[in-house]
């Protein structure tokens, strides 16, 4: 079955400390991965995606294929991080995407 | 550009009543999806548009719940008869269709639904 699991529903830390949200999934075929977040009163929007490899708002994921896993992590979390972060998983060209249940992340001041 | 825009915002209605959701997604983008979201959950996909064609609709419950995008642009999601458990928050997003862009979706505000 195709799936994508968030094994924390709540992440809280305090301002400056290192943050690592956690993903596993499950996908037949050649997956592609992504990070959307949701801040407070903002429309779910898109944070990163494996293929761009690239860092946004100081964030990185890296795609461990022997893992399953595609964890979202950032040295040094900042109170503006706060948010709810979902993982999904989509394949080549179809658009359709598989998300996992969401950790929000709690930076505290 | 415009972002997805989504009406009405909030609907509260009784059980085994009828509602319509109605979306507009960005100007080109030729893929329309309806997400459910329950809360505390993720969003589930529930029907896939492509230009007015239905790509995936595997996990709408087709005996309560249509969707249309007639002309290939916007797109209503109706939920008739309504139960509780179709509580939720009704995501709509589109994308552009191309091999960069395919899967990167850009979301709506949703419209909240209360079922009581």
């Amino acid at each position: 079955a195709q799936r994508v699991t968030q094994p924390e529903k709540l992440l809280s830390v305090f301002k400056g400390a290192p943050v690592e949200l956690k993903c596993n999934y499950s996908y037949s075929g050649s997956p592609e991965l992504f990070w959307y977040v949701q801040y407070s009163r903002q429309r779910l929007q898109l944070l990163l995606r494996h293929i761009s490899r690239e860092s946004i708002k100081g964030f990185t994921a890296d795609l461990n294929k022997g893992e399953t896993s595609f964890h979202l992590k950032k040295p040094f979390a900042q109170e503006e991080d706060s948010a709810m972060y979902y993982c999904a998983v989509g394949s080549g060209n179809t658009g359709k995407l598989i998300f996992g249940q969401g950790t929000t992340l709690q930076v505290k001041p | 550009e415009a972002g997805v825009a989504q009406s009405p915002r909030y609907k509260i209605i009784e059980k085994r009543q009828s509602v319509a959701f109605w979306c507009n997604p960005i100007s080109g983008h030729a893929t329309l999806y309806w997400y459910q979201q329950i809360l505390g959950q993720g969003p589930k996909l529930l029907i896939q548009f492509q230009n007015n064609g239905v790509v995936d609709d595997s996990q709408l419950p087709k005996d309560r719940f249509s969707a249309e995008r007639l002309k290939g642009v916007d797109s209503t999601l109706k939920i008739q008869p309504a139960k509780l458990e179709d509580s939720a928050v009704y995501l709509c997003a589109s994308s552009f269709t191309g091999s960069s862009g395919a899967n990167v979706l850009t979301f709506g505000a949703g419209s909240r639904l209360t079922v009581l």
